[in-house]
């Protein structure tokens, strides 16, 4: 069974950073892109960025561009977003989530909670 | 960056109707779309991709059509599970996803 389990979300001053992970198990996490997906409270979806299997050509919304950093360590079957210069606008769920065939989103973590204030 | 627009926003149904909505892409995506329901409190999950081929495990209730520009979720014979925000995302060009639809009980 695919699980992702988030983690690293918590209470950070505007200006501060903070690095968010995701542990993967349940498949072969080298083989597949990965994504970051956001969701501010009482808000929709916001695609975030998104990393390849073999940890190249990173991308990302141009929100977020010059101050976050999608990485993976395949050897430990982990995703991560590091998060600098947060804003309050920031505040959000923080998921990832796998990529099938294509850049759809077949599965999610359940989240880690991010506030800036 | 390709934005798209979901209408309606809100929508109020009762157990067994048929509803539709709609997503509309701000430049052609072909069929690079997903559709995706979400529960309070909840992860989102995966409906639909390539605008119409059914994730495994999900109802055949749920069907999608479009190409392009405009894409449509339908949902025949709504049930009480079925009460939740839906989104839409395209990924022809990076990502993105739509405002989300609120199916709520009428």
């Amino acid at each position: 069974e695919v699980q992702l389990v988030e983690s690293g979300g918590g209470l950070v001053q505007p200006g501060g950073s903070l690095r968010l992970s995701c542990a993967a198990s349940g498949f072969t996490f080298g083989d597949f892109w990965m994504h970051w997906v956001r969701q501010g409270p009482e808000k929709g979806l916001a695609w975030v960025a998104r990393i390849n299997n073999d940890g190249s050509g990173p991308s990302y919304a141009d929100s977020v561009k010059g101050r976050f950093t999608i990485s993976r360590d395949n050897a430990k079957n982990t995703l991560f977003l590091q998060l600098s210069s947060l804003r309050a606008e920031d505040t959000a769920v923080y998921y990832c989530a796998t990529a099938g065939n294509g850049d759809y989103l077949d599965h999610w973590g359940q989240g880690t909670l991010v506030t800036v204030s | 960056d390709i934005q798209l627009t979901q209408s309606p926003s809100t929508l109020s149904a009762s157990v067994g109707d048929s509803v539709t909505i709609t997503c509309r892409a701000s430049e052609s995506i072909s069929r690079y779309l997903a559709w995706y329901q979400q529960k309070p409190g909840k992860a989102p999950k995966l409906l639909m991709y390539k605008a119409s081929t059914l994730q495994s495990g999900v109802p055949s209730r749920f069907s999608g059509r479009g190409s392009g520009t405009d894409f449509t979720l339908t949902i025949t014979s709504l049930q009480p599970d079925d009460f939740a925000t839906y989104y839409c995302q395209q990924y022809n060009d990076y990502s993105s996803f739509g405002g989300g639809t609120k199916v709520e009980i009428k």
